[in-house]
């Protein structure tokens, strides 16, 4: 199975500010790699297929970058609203595998 | 609009079954790579199983042998029948569509809002 390193584990960021959010995998997975919002009790939504394409109707201060076995997620100015938990998913092969998620904490 | 709705969890108990469905509306169930997936209480999601078009299931290492995936066309409906539940199999159980590009898996864009499997004596 593929596993996936995600980091940091949580974090805990202003309104305004840049984060990036890495996701490791432990062989080469090209570009089949997602990115998830779940927001507490919710189903995840989700922000970026394919490695770095927005999916319809996410905002554009999302996105993604990476290939091969490094990616980020990139929030260029964090809101209120993204309070949430974010994981990377990749789909390379089955089992669909995930990173263990980023808790993201608004200060 | 496009979504699937689950539903039929519950209370069990260790080593009991339980059968959840998933209804679809904006696609057809049968057309799709449909998956189920799965989160334990604070934990992370688990991939459980996936159907595909041409009715070809696979199941992940800790279910396999136990849990079975059925579709009904009629009902535009995709079944997760598990059986000789474990208390670990305890979760929220999310129904969700494959999006595919041609043979290629991009993501999953279409989620349940999940339903509560618990498995207690």
């Amino acid at each position: 199975d593929i596993q996936l390193t995600q980091s940091p584990s949580f974090l805990s960021a202003s309104v305004g500010d840049r984060v990036t959010i890495t996701c490791r995998a432990s062989q080469g997975i090209s570009s089949y790699l997602a990115w998830y919002q779940q927001i507490s009790g919710k189903a995840p939504k989700l922000l970026i297929y394919a490695a770095s394409n927005l999916q319809s109707g996410v905002p554009s201060r999302f996105s993604g970058s990476g290939s091969g076995t490094e990616f980020t997620l990139t929030i260029s100015s964090l809101q209120p609203e993204d309070l949430a938990t974010y994981y990377c998913q990749q789909l390379n092969n089955y089992p669909l595998t995930f990173g263990g998620g980023t808790k993201v904490e608004i200060k | 609009e496009v979504q699937v709705v689950d539903s039929g969890g519950g209370l069990v108990q260790p080593g009991g079954s339980l059968r959840l469905s998933c209804v679809a509306s904006g696609f057809t169930v049968i057309s799709k790579f449909m998956n189920w997936f799965r989160q334990a209480p604070g934990r992370g999601l688990e991939w459980v199983s996936v159907s595909y078009p041409d009715g070809t299931t696979y199941y992940g290492d800790s279910v396999r042998g136990r849990f079975s995936v059925s579709r009904d066309s009629s009902k535009n409906t995709l079944f997760l029948q598990m059986t000789n539940l474990r208390v670990e199999d305890t979760a929220v159980y999310h129904c969700a569509r494959e999006m595919r590009l041609g043979t290629s898996r991009e993501a999953v864009d279409i989620w349940g809002q999940g339903t509560v499997v618990v498995v207690s004596s």
